[in-house]
């Protein structure tokens, strides 16, 4: 069964850091590039970053570019995203989502990130 | 970026209506167009892929069709089960970009 699973999520004042984690399950997670996903509270779906198989290639969205850096480490199936300098408009849940010819075919159930003081 | 315009924002309709969602794009996308249903607390689920592709466990009264700019998610009798919000997305250039989701509500 394809698992993707989230964690480090939490709560964290304005300014802090955060890294978040997707372990990857039941398929071969080096053969797939890999997407992040945000969704903030009653709000919608909007993308975050994107990693190709091997993390050679990486593009932010220009709201997170120069704060979030995404990263894989295929030995360990694992996507992360290392969230520095939060600002309030981070507040989500952040999805890891499998991204295959251009559609995402299978989600996380997401981790919620609360920047607050 | 390529805009995604869903419309309506909302809708309301009742057991056994036809219902159709409606999304356009700001330039072409060919039929990098994927559907997606969210339900409260829960994570998307893929429905249909490349404007018109009904991904295998998703029942056959969902459908979509368009190309080029404008795309369409047609439920053909609508099921209890099938209150939630809907999304599109595009893929034919980065950064991938979703509508902002069409609400379906229960009349």
């Amino acid at each position: 069964e394809v698992q993707l699973v989230e964690s480090g999520g939490g709560v964290v004042q304005p300014g802090g850091s955060l890294r978040l984690s997707c372990a990857a399950s039941g398929f071969s997670f080096s053969s797939y590039w890999m997407h992040w996903v945000r969704q903030a509270p009653g709000k919608g779906l909007v993308w975050v970053s994107r990693i190709d198989y091997d993390g050679s290639s990486t593009i932010y969205a220009d709201s997170v570019k120069g704060r979030f850096t995404i990263s894989r480490d295929n030995a360990k199936n694992t996507l992360y995203l290392q969230m520095n300098s939060l600002r309030a408009d981070d507040t989500a849940v952040y999805y890891c989502a499998r991204n295959r010819d251009g559609r995402y075919d299978q989600w996380g159930q997401g981790t919620l990130v609360t920047v607050s003081s | 970026d390529i805009q995604m315009t869903q419309s309506p924002s909302s809708l309301s309709a009742s057991i056994g209506d036809r219902v159709t969602i409606t999304c356009r794009a700001s330039q072409t996308i060919h039929t990098y167009l994927h559907w997606y249903q969210q339900k409260p607390g829960k994570a998307p689920k893929l429905l249909i892929s490349v404007a018109s592709n009904l991904q295998s466990d998703v029942p056959s009264r969902f459908s979509g069709s368009g190309s080029g700019t404008d795309f369409t998610l047609t439920i053909s009798s609508l099921q209890p089960e099938d209150f939630a919000t809907y999304y599109c997305q595009q893929s034919n250039s980065d950064p991938h970009t979703f509508g902002q989701g069409t609400k379906l509500e229960i009349k």
